[in-house]
């Protein structure tokens, strides 16, 4: 069984540009989160997708957003990049019966400059 | 405020001796815990959970965790630690109200030398 996949592995963008990272999640569930690991700051949570409806979000400003597709991958975007969003962005996704059950992707490295 | 702490940064041990790495938590209810393990330049691996239950919780790769209520407590442990064991520790609870959100400690790194 395929695990959850991100891309692309790393993005390198300029200060004031939009990023875009991508997750889909493993067969069969329907919900996805995303997580900044960013350095000195550790893990904190973005966002929660499930059906396509955004469920929750965590203390982010409005410039984090994104959506999930009918076939339940999803996509982060981050606009006006600023230089502390450079982070590893995390995915991972869950049976919506079993939410507290998280299954994470490799991530994608986000480098802003 | 609902929170998890990992109050090592670093844990050394040799290969072959038995390794603890330590999380406590602060929670109202009963929470959801989780140990996740990190190899550099890689997400995070599951290797186990506390639902309900019997307090030890039996997980991957050899590793085990002790529920301990009255202390708030869920320690990670191994009997005898390898080299390969040599990761990033994160512990993660899944707190009453927060609707799925992981609230992760800031992590232990865990290095066993030979």
């Amino acid at each position: 069984e395929a695990g959850v996949t991100q891309s692309p592995t790393h993005l390198i963008k300029t200060r004031g540009q939009q990023a875009t990272l991508r997750c889909s999640p493993i067969s069969g569930h329907t919900s996805v989160y995303w997580y900044q690991q960013a350095l000195g700051l550790g893990l904190q949570f973005l966002l929660w997708y499930d059906e396509g409806e955004e469920r929750n979000r965590g203390n982010f400003p409005p410039r984090f957003s994104g959506r999930q597709f009918p076939n339940y991958s999803s996509e982060l975007n981050v606009n006006a990049l600023e230089l502390e969003d450079s982070a590893l962005y995390l995915c991972a996704s869950s049976s919506w019966t079993r939410t507290y059950e998280q299954y994470f992707g490799p991530g994608t490295r986000l480098t802003v400059t | 405020a609902q929170s998890v702490a990992q109050p090592e940064d670093q844990v050394n041990v040799a290969e072959g001796n038995p390794l603890t790495v330590k999380c406590t938590y602060s929670v109202s209810g009963n929470p959801y815990l989780f140990w996740y393990v990190q190899y550099p330049n890689r997400g995070l691996q599951f290797l186990l959970k506390y639902i309900t239950g019997d307090n030890l919780v039996k997980g991957s790769y050899g590793f085990e965790a002790e529920f301990n209520k009255s202390q708030t407590s869920f320690h990670l442990k191994k009997p005898s630690a390898l080299v390969s064991d040599s990761a990033l520790y994160f512990c993660a609870a899944l707190l009453s109200g927060t609707a799925s959100k992981l609230t992760f400690g800031t992590g232990t790194r865990l290095q066993v030398t030979l």
